[in-house]
């Protein structure tokens, strides 16, 4: 079993609609977890980062957490053609700066 | 601050040639982590080197090895390339040991031929 697992299934929005990617994970190591945004042919971007189980917003984007249920959420609100991207998840122990990352989501929002 | 800088962002090499690839972090920031990004593995840890030591490794054969320099820099070598090894590699840096997030660059594009 992968430590992270993420469908790698394309997702296709119309504009405005939300949009909704998850990960779940194996290693109870793992204490803090982020969402990157990666453009074609750029760098990863990072979007959300979070400690903690719950949830934690920065304006359209919510991140969600789950350490019981090894699940963490990324909630993209009022989608825009500019969101179109991948998203990837990815994970690590404290004090540890090797991450695990999923496989990401190419999300393509339509106009 | 300027943000991860990586050269080349393009190379095209030959199977049985080495490469060297080499990473500028943020200002300031002194852990240097690299990765290596293929559609089929996504992205996946090679080692990570702070001041100048190497203090992670993943899961990759010897012929891929890295070092940092004083200023932080760091380069990855990769030897006698194999197909396998067309990917994107990415360099990400890291302010503080376990505060910071990991910032990417945008990363080299090698295509072994």
């Amino acid at each position: 079993q992968k430590e992270v697992e993420q469908d790698p299934g394309p997702l296709s929005v119309p504009e405005g609609a939300i949009v909704s990617l998850n990960c779940t994970y194996s290693n109870s190591a793992f204490q803090y977890f982020m969402w990157y945004r990666q453009y074609s042919r750029k760098g990863p971007e990072l979007l959300m980062y979070t400690y903690s189980s719950g949830n934690k917003e920065d304006g359209r984007f919510t991140a969600q957490v789950d350490k019981s249920s090894k699940y963490i959420s990324l909630f993209i609100r009022d989608s825009q053609p500019s969101d179109s991207a991948t998203y990837l998840c990815a994970m690590g122990p404290y004090g540890n700066n090797r991450l695990a990352f999923g496989k990401g989501n190419q999300v393509v929002v339509i106009p | 601050k300027a943000g991860v800088t990586q050269t080349p962002r393009y190379l095209i090499k030959t199977r049985g040639q080495q490469v060297t690839l080499s990473c500028s972090p943020i200002s300031g920031h002194r852990s240097v982590s690299w990765y290596q990004q293929t559609p089929g593995q996504g992205l996946q840890f090679l080692f990570e080197y702070f001041s100048e030591t190497q203090r992670n490794k993943g899961n990759f054969p010897g012929r891929f090895s890295g070092r940092q320099f004083s200023n932080s820099r760091s380069e990855m070598n990769v030897s006698t390339l194999e197909l396998g090894d067309s990917a994107l590699y990415l360099c990400a840096s890291r302010g503080e040991w376990g505060g910071d997030t990991q910032y990417f660059g945008p990363g080299t594009r090698l295509t072994v031929l």
